[in-house]
């Protein structure tokens, strides 16, 4: 099936700079990416639709300015957490969907980014 | 507004026991409904998804799940629990196949 890669799984920084995540589909074209934040023992929340050529869409009480997402070809997605927090230490997830031919329509999620904050 | 509960952060069966994990969502029309699960450390994978076309449905790894609408359920079942099956389960919804909501999860312990 589609696979969608998400890089780095793990990534230490200290507070105030800047951390960026990249989430790849490997083997199909993604018009639209979403990206997920999951608290410790909850469930994930969306915080924005990342769109091929245009400006995402976040959710309501998601910081634009915060989370950068940049999605400038129809296989990656980007996702940079400015001036990073400790309280933004969490586990990011994106997703796509393979609208391909052959898709599905399926939604496929990536491994996982998990930031911690120091 | 849409929403999907999970009854209980946590359910403990031991390894040959029968499965049983609870969806119930609130919606006015049938919706498409969806289990996932997740390992440690992992990004979130389809178990099996429920789109109008048998309230039976049938996933990976021995797991299935029936759509019911009298009861706005749909419970996930295994016959069987293996150790392998120890991760966290999540039911979600949607209206569209576009934007899913999600439940908030249900960690499956096994015992040995």
């Amino acid at each position: 099936g589609a696979v969608v890669s998400q890089h780095p799984s793990r990534v230490i920084c200290k507070s105030g700079t800047s951390v960026k995540i990249e989430c790849r589909s490997l083997d199909f074209q993604a018009t639209t990416m979403f990206w997920y934040r999951q608290f410790p023992k909850q469930s994930l929340m969306l915080m924005a639709t990342s769109n091929e050529g245009s400006k995402a869409t976040y959710e309501q009480g998601v910081e634009k300015d915060k989370f950068l997402i940049n999605h400038a070809s129809l296989t990656l997605s980007t996702l940079t957490v400015t001036s990073a927090h400790p309280e933004d230490s969490s586990f990011y997830i994106c997703s796509a969907r393979d609208f391909g031919k052959g898709g599905t329509g399926e939604l496929f999620f990536g491994e996982g980014s998990r930031l911690t904050v120091l | 507004a849409q929403s999907v509960t999970q009854l209980g952060s946590h359910v403990s069966v031991s390894e040959g026991a029968l499965v049983l994990l609870r969806c119930n969502y609130s919606s006015s029309v049938p919706p498409y409904l969806f289990w996932y699960v997740q390992y440690p450390n992992q990004g979130l994978q389809l178990l099996l998804k429920y789109t109008s076309a048998a309230t039976l449905v049938k996933g990976i790894n021995g797991f299935e799940a029936e759509f019911k609408k009298s009861e706005t359920s749909f419970h996930l079942t295994k016959p069987s629990a293996h150790m392998s099956d120890a991760a966290e389960y999540f039911c979600a919804t949607s209206w569209s196949n576009y934007q899913l909501i999600w439940g908030a999860g249900t960690k499956l312990i096994i015992k040995p």
